[in-house]
């Protein structure tokens, strides 16, 4: 049971390259977030989903693509990376239910030079 | 909209000292409440969560949190603090008509000396 994975934990892209998140789960969880943590900004949500087929835009969406074709696969996708996007990305998931829990992944630490 | 306001960016304590980190929010309904706590090098994890009944709640760790819904606050409390403690704190509020959704603070880093 390996709960929250995501991958890769590390990456490095130079301006205008793209690159794929993926964030997987067996928690069997309907709902899955994407979150990207600076520095004295704490957490701040990029994109959800609350099922699968199904994504809506968080707090800081833009330069941002999801996609959530698989209900344990939620995807975080940048088309064109700007140095303003270097972050630690956070994928997490719950049940749903305002009273539940977030499990989060381990983060990937992305560099955009 | 739902916000969450924490009032101290960095804490620095001795073993022993007891901790109190400030968490408020604003919301005009039911709240549901967390905190959650990052370990260096490690990923967030629930620290504890309120979402109805006594006010004062117990988390992992000898963790408690009060609710004081007339203060709009939710502040983490620990007695006597460990080195194992230092670590980066979150509180976090979900609004009754937010489900799933919930936006956090901006973070308390706390150092504890040995």
């Amino acid at each position: 049971n390996a709960g929250v994975t995501q991958t890769p934990k590390f990456r490095v892209l130079k301006t205008g390259q793209s690159m794929t998140l993926l964030c997987a789960q067996d928690m069997n969880h309907e709902y899955m977030y994407w979150y990207r943590q600076d520095p004295g900004m704490g957490l701040r949500l990029i994109h959800y989903s609350v099922g699968e087929g199904t994504t809506a835009k968080g707090e800081v969406p833009d330069g941002y693509n999801v996609s959530r074709l698989k209900k344990q696969n939620f995807l975080l996708g940048l088309e064109s990376a700007a140095p303003s996007q270097t972050s630690v990305y956070f994928c997490a998931t719950s049940s749903g239910s305002k009273a539940d829990t977030q499990y989060f992944g381990p983060g990937t630490r992305l560099t955009v030079l | 909209a739902q916000s969450v306001s924490q009032h101290n960016h960095h804490v620095i304590l001795s073993e022993a000292a007891s901790l109190e980190l400030g968490c408020n929010y604003s919301y005009g309904g039911t709240v549901n409440l967390f905190w959650y706590v990052q370990y260096p090098g490690q990923h967030l994890q629930l620290l504890l969560k309120y979402f109805s009944g006594d006010p004062l709640v117990k988390g992992i760790k000898g963790f408690e949190a009060e609710f004081i819904k007339s203060k709009f606050s939710f502040n983490l409390r620990k007695p006597s603090v460990q080195w194992s403690d230092t670590a980066e704190y979150f509180c976090a509020v979900n609004g009754d008509t937010n489900a799933g959704k919930s936006t956090f603070g901006d973070g308390t880093t706390l150092t504890v000396k040995p």
